[in-house]
Formats: structure tokens, C-alpha cells, sequence
């Protein structure tokens, strides 16, 4: 069964410093994966996806993340974080056939001290 | 380009009513999805509605229903709510291309029902 694992439930950083968040999934076919971030009272932004090709993906607000076959992990980077970046993550997962439900984590609270 | 809406924002009921959440996809999606965010679980699949039929459903009772317009617009219907049914239910639309194999989807703000 697919699944999403974001192992770190909450984590504080300084602005300015290094952000990593992890993410591990579990699906049988190539999957494709997302990075959504929710702000307090807001829905769901995607940050960037995985569907194919380079590893290394980039996507908005100087986020990046890996895909990493032989770890089953996509982890979310970010090599300075701001303050504006305290929201939650949610790493997640569709299905490789024609679109259909996404499988979310459960989330990472991230907060950022000034 | 107008994104997802979803109405009311908030929407209180007690135990045993029956509540209607609204969705409004993004002008041209013909496909609407339904989740739940319930505290402490995450983002749950509720449904999945494409050209006025349903065509997926997550692991809910029978209560939660939906239908989809002709205009693509959705309703979700919870009848005999329960406690446990207060969350923030988050409505997305997507538009499917014959071939693609997937097909983003764009999420609007959500509707926060608390039930009492």
C-alpha cells in the first residue's frame, strides 16, 4: 500500500540557518511526489514535484528537494530559511496512472526564531 | 485567473445535523477532489468526482457523499455528524489530459466545520 512517512512532527531553526525536511514513502511503481506547504488559515501550495528525469528538483521560494531511489526519501532543502517560511510541509505522493487521490504525510510544523 | 473557492469558510453544527460544503473549481478543471484534515491525521482522501461521476472514494462511511454540477462544481454532504468529523475539508480540481499521466491538483482555501 502507498504511504508517507515525514518522521519529524515538529522542528525549530534560526532564521538564516539550514532547513532539511525528511520524507519517506512507500509505493510498488516510479511515483510521483509533491511538496505542498499550508500556511495558518490557507490551503494547500505546492512547492514542486518529481515526476521524472534529474533528481534534484527546484521549486518556488528557494526550496529544493532530492529524490532518492535506493532510500525511498524526497527530502525537502531550503539553504536559508525566513522567517516567512514558519508554515506546515506536507510531502506527498500520486499515483503513476491517471490522476487520482493523493497520499499525504502528516505533516512537519516548522518554526522559525528571528 | 480565479483559483479554487470553497464556501462557507466556517460552518458550526451539532451532533446529528447534516452539513453541505461547496466547491468551486478552477474555470475549465472538470475534476474536483475532497480531503480531510483532521487534527492529528493528516490530509485524508475523501473523493473524487470528474465529469459529474464519482470515480474514486477514500476509506469513509456512506454519510459522506458528493456530487458534482454540470458547471464542475461540487458539493460534499455529511449527514449524521459526529464529533469526530470536525475538521478542515480541503476541495481541489485538477484537469485531466488524455495521455498525461498525472495531473496536478490545485487546492483552495477549505471549509472549517466544527461539530458540537
Amino acid at each position: 500500500a502507498q504511504s508517507v512517512t515525514q518522521p519529524d512532527i515538529h522542528i525549530t531553526v534560526s532564521e538564516g540557518a539550514s532547513l532539511e525536511l525528511r520524507c519517506n514513502y512507500s509505493y510498488g511503481a516510479t511515483p510521483y511526489l509533491f511538496w505542498y506547504v499550508q500556511s495558518p488559515g490557507q490551503g494547500l501550495q505546492l512547492l514542486l514535484k518529481y515526476f521524472s528525469g534529474d533528481t534534484l528538483v527546484q521549486g518556488i521560494k528557494g526550496f529544493e528537494a532530492e529524490f532518492k531511489r535506493s532510500q525511498s526519501s524526497f527530502n525537502l532543502r531550503k539553504p536559508s530559511v525566513h522567517w516567512s517560511d514558519a508554515a506546515e510541509y506536507f510531502c506527498a505522493v500520486g499515483s503513476s496512472y491517471n490522476t487520482d487521490k493523493l497520499i499525504f504525510g502528516t505533516g512537519t510544523r516548522l518554526q522559525v526564531f528571528p | 485567473e480565479a483559483g479554487v473557492t470553497q464556501s462557507p469558510t466556517h460552518l458550526i453544527k451539532t451532533r446529528g445535523q447534516q452539513a453541505t460544503l461547496r466547491c468551486s473549481p478552477i474555470s475549465g478543471h472538470t475534476s474536483v477532489y475532497w480531503y480531510q484534515q483532521a487534527l492529528g491525521l493528516g490530509l485524508q482522501f475523501l473523493l473524487w468526482y470528474d465529469e459529474g461521476e464519482e470515480r474514486n472514494r477514500g476509506n469513509f462511511p456512506p454519510r459522506f457523499s458528493g456530487r458534482q454540477f454540470p458547471n464542475y462544481s461540487s458539493e460534499l454532504n455529511v449527514n449524521a455528524l459526529e464529533l469526530e468529523d470536525s475538521a478542515l475539508y480541503l476541495c481541489a480540481s485538477s484537469l485531466i489530459f488524455a495521455g498525461n499521466t498525472y495531473n496536478e491538483q490545485f487546492f483552495g482555501p477549505g471549509t472549517r466545520l466544527t461539530v458540537l
